[in-house]
């Protein structure tokens, strides 16, 4: 069964530092989506992308975050100037269509530890 | 707007015996619910959806939940725990306009999650 996979499974960084968190979704997904989850707290969904554009953005998704589709396969989320707060689990997440009964299907997820 | 709230934090249960965990929604409109359940260290899985085709909805291993409108409530239930079954699990309703139908690029609203542990 396809399925969505993330890059690198866990990352540290110093604050400051610049991160690029990787995934690729299933190859015939045309919705794409970021979700954290900082220890102890719920998922939240930080940002939806679709035809290359960003389709929807949560309070979370600042100035500092990014998201990109470089090419057909990966999608990435880019953390420009990392703070201590953004130490979380990172789930990448896509779906066929838009109706919102199609399940979106996860990565495992990148846990991103800053120092 | 959308929400969901799970009345339990954690859920402690014997091997063997049934597991319920509850959940509750709040949703203008007809809701797209999911239950998702998250081993240690492992991604999300989806376990079962509400697509508005049957109230009582069978999922993987097992599990299944009944929407119940009237008591806008989405629980989840399996008749006999087993130890694999301990996990962190999420009640999700589906968010942006449409529910259901489409026009939806609904991003999902997590409740809280309930912890499931299963003793021997």
């Amino acid at each position: 069964e396809p399925e969505v996979t993330q890059t690198p499974s866990h990352q540290v960084t110093q604050m400051g530092q610049e991160v690029i968190l990787r995934c690729v979704p299933i190859s015939n997904h045309l919705y794409f989506y970021w979700y954290r989850q900082i220890l102890g707290q719920k998922v939240e969904f930080l940002v939806s992308f679709y035809n290359n554009e960003i389709s929807e953005k949560s309070e979370i998704f600042d100035d500092q975050f990014s998201v990109e589709r470089p090419d057909g396969s990966n999608f990435t989320l880019k953390i420009r100037s990392t703070k201590l707060e953004d130490s979380a689990m990172y789930f990448c997440a896509s779906r066929p269509g838009p109706r919102g009964n199609q399940p979106q299907h996860f990565g495992d997820g990148t846990r991103l530890s800053i120092l | 707007a959308q929400s969901v709230t799970q009345l339990d934090s954690h859920v402690s249960v014997s091997e063997g015996t049934p597991v319920l965990l509850r959940c509750n929604y709040s949703s203008s409109y007809s809701p797209s619910l999911f239950w998702y359940v998250q081993h240690p260290n492992k991604g999300l899985q989806l376990l079962l959806k509400y697509t508005s085709a049957a109230t009582l909805v069978k999922g993987i291993n097992g599990f299944e939940a009944e929407f119940k409108k009237s008591e806008t409530s989405f629980h989840l239930t399996k008749p006999s725990a087993h130890m694999s079954d301990a996990a962190e699990y999420f009640c999700v309703v589906s968010g942006g306009a449409g529910g259901n139908y489409g026009g939806s690029q609904g991003n999902l609203i997590f409740g809280k999650g309930t912890k499931l542990s299963v003793k021997p």
